[in-house]
């Protein structure tokens, strides 16, 4: 059973920088697992962020970057907003096997 | 513009079968590179995927769910179907149905449902 981990919880002061890792029980990930990263606020569905490692939805605001850090997926914050406040889960596409969500990382703004 | 919404019982028994729909707007699921997920969160926990179909009907399924699981569409109504057989209470979550562009080198989830609530109890 492949296993994705994320930090269980962050937190960063408003206007700083923090970053998010995905991390695969397979070994490291690259380019081919083709990342993406969703935020999740209460009581609310899922929105996209970022896809195949490193690129924006068109509604992704430009503080939000992603990449490969160290043999995982990353996604970084930078100029923290209060209103990012929220659940952020990473995704791994597996090919074949499917795809698997990490557990999360509860990220506060303090 | 691009809409998904899920449809199914708000309550099932357990051992039931659970039979959930997408309905899809704003793109059509024949189109090239376009496919459909099921994601489930139950409540205060985080996201699982449980499968996904693509426009060639090339289907995936979570391995740990594959037994119990079957995805299918119906291009002309615009809906993707999931089933979920031997429904138990640990399977009370909000279902979500999102759209999945794919190609060689890429694969992303970008438009979600804003999910349905399923509750399993006697």
């Amino acid at each position: 059973q492949t296993v994705v981990t994320q930090e269980p919880s962050l937190t960063v002061s408003p206007g700083g920088t923090v970053t998010l890792t995905c991390a695969s029980s397979t070994g490291a990930v690259t380019s081919g697992y083709y990342p993406n990263w969703f935020q999740q606020k209460p009581g609310q569905a899922p929105r996209a962020l970022i896809y195949s490692t490193s690129n924006k939805h068109s509604w992704t605001p430009a503080r939000f970057s992603g990449s490969l850090l160290g043999g995982k997926a990353a996604l970084t914050l930078s100029g923290v907003q209060p209103e990012d406040e929220a659940e952020y889960y990473c995704l791994l596409y597996y090919g074949g096997a499917g795809v698997v969500f990490g557990g999360g990382t509860k990220l506060t703004v303090l | 513009q691009v809409t998904l919404k899920e449809s199914g019982p708000v309550l099932v028994k357990p051992t039931e079968t659970l039979t959930l729909t997408c309905t899809v707007s704003g793109f059509s699921l024949s189109n090239a590179r376009m496919g459909v997920s099921w994601i489930r969160q139950p409540p205060g926990k985080a996201l699982e995927w449980l499968a996904h179909i693509f426009s060639n009907d090339e289907k995936s399924y979570s391995t740990s769910l594959k037994s119990r699981l079957t995805i299918s569409k119906d291009t002309s109504k615009s809906q993707v179907v999931l089933t979920m057989t031997n429904m138990d209470p640990v399977d009370t979550a909000t279902y979500y149905c999102a759209r999945n562009l794919y190609d060689y080198g890429d694969y992303q989830v970008d438009y979600w449902g804003q999910g349905t609530l399923v509750t399993v109890s006697s």
